[in-house]
């Protein structure tokens, strides 16, 4: 079974420029989630869909975040503008239906915002 | 507020011996633990759970123990290898974890050394 990829695994921007990542779940998987992982932190939650549509996206900043996830498949996360303080790995995850258990994680991508 | 903790960023042990990585909670909502393995430069992989209903969950080396009362779990590996150096993130769970809004700990950096 391929797992979830995730592209690109690094990126450099400057602040105030926008960024896009691409996750690509395993097949079939219905739940996809994005998550934040800041340096020294765990894992953050910031959004979660089930199908093509929005369960939980709480702890999302809207002012400057957002995502999609067309067709329930492939999602995408932007960030416009960037801040310093989004410098982090973001790791998408998906899974069959909602339970925690049965997460697979991506590798990530390593975002740096200078 | 950190609801989950995990107060030791760091564990060295010798090839062979008993890891303990300890994880507090402090949310009585949560019904649901899971621990999660990361590798450098990869996503966190899923590596054992336990329901609020039981007090301890072993599968082959790994074994996890929660205390409710106190509000605490904790893994133990025995016997430690050296491939299990890695970090290991302590997550909690509303709703027997059929929910994935997994809350996560910093981490625990375990070096395993022969």
């Amino acid at each position: 079974e391929a797992g979830v990829a995730q592209s690109p695994r690094y990126k450099i921007i400057e602040k105030r420029q926008s960024v896009a990542f691409w996750c690509n779940p395993i097949s079939g998987h219905a739940t996809l989630y994005w998550y934040q992982q800041i340096l020294g932190q765990g894992p953050k939650l910031l959004i979660q869909f089930q199908n093509n549509g929005v369960v939980d996206d709480s702890q999302l900043p809207k002012d400057r975040f957002s995502a999609e996830r067309l067709k329930g498949v492939d999602s995408t996360l932007k960030i416009q503008p960037a801040k310093l303080e989004d410098s982090a790995v973001y790791l998408c995850a998906s899974s069959l239906t909602g339970e925690g258990y049965g997460y697979t994680f991506g590798s990530g991508t390593r975002l740096t915002v200078v | 507020d950190q609801q989950v903790k995990q107060n030791s960023p760091s564990l060295s042990v010798q090839e062979g011996r008993i890891s303990i990585l300890n994880c507090d909670y402090t949310n009585s909502m949560f019904d649901y633990f899971l621990w999660y393995k990361k590798y450098p430069a990869e996503g966190p992989t899923f590596l054992i759970s336990i329901s609020s209903i039981k007090d301890k969950n072993e599968d082959g080396r790994f074994t996890v123990f929660l205390n409710k009362s106190a509000k605490h779990l904790s893994l133990h590996i025995v016997p430690s290898q050296p491939g299990d150096s890695a970090v290991y993130f302590c997550a909690a769970s509303r709703y027997g974890g059929s929910q994935g809004n997994l809350i996560f700990g910093k981490g625990t950096k375990l070096s395993v050394k022969p």
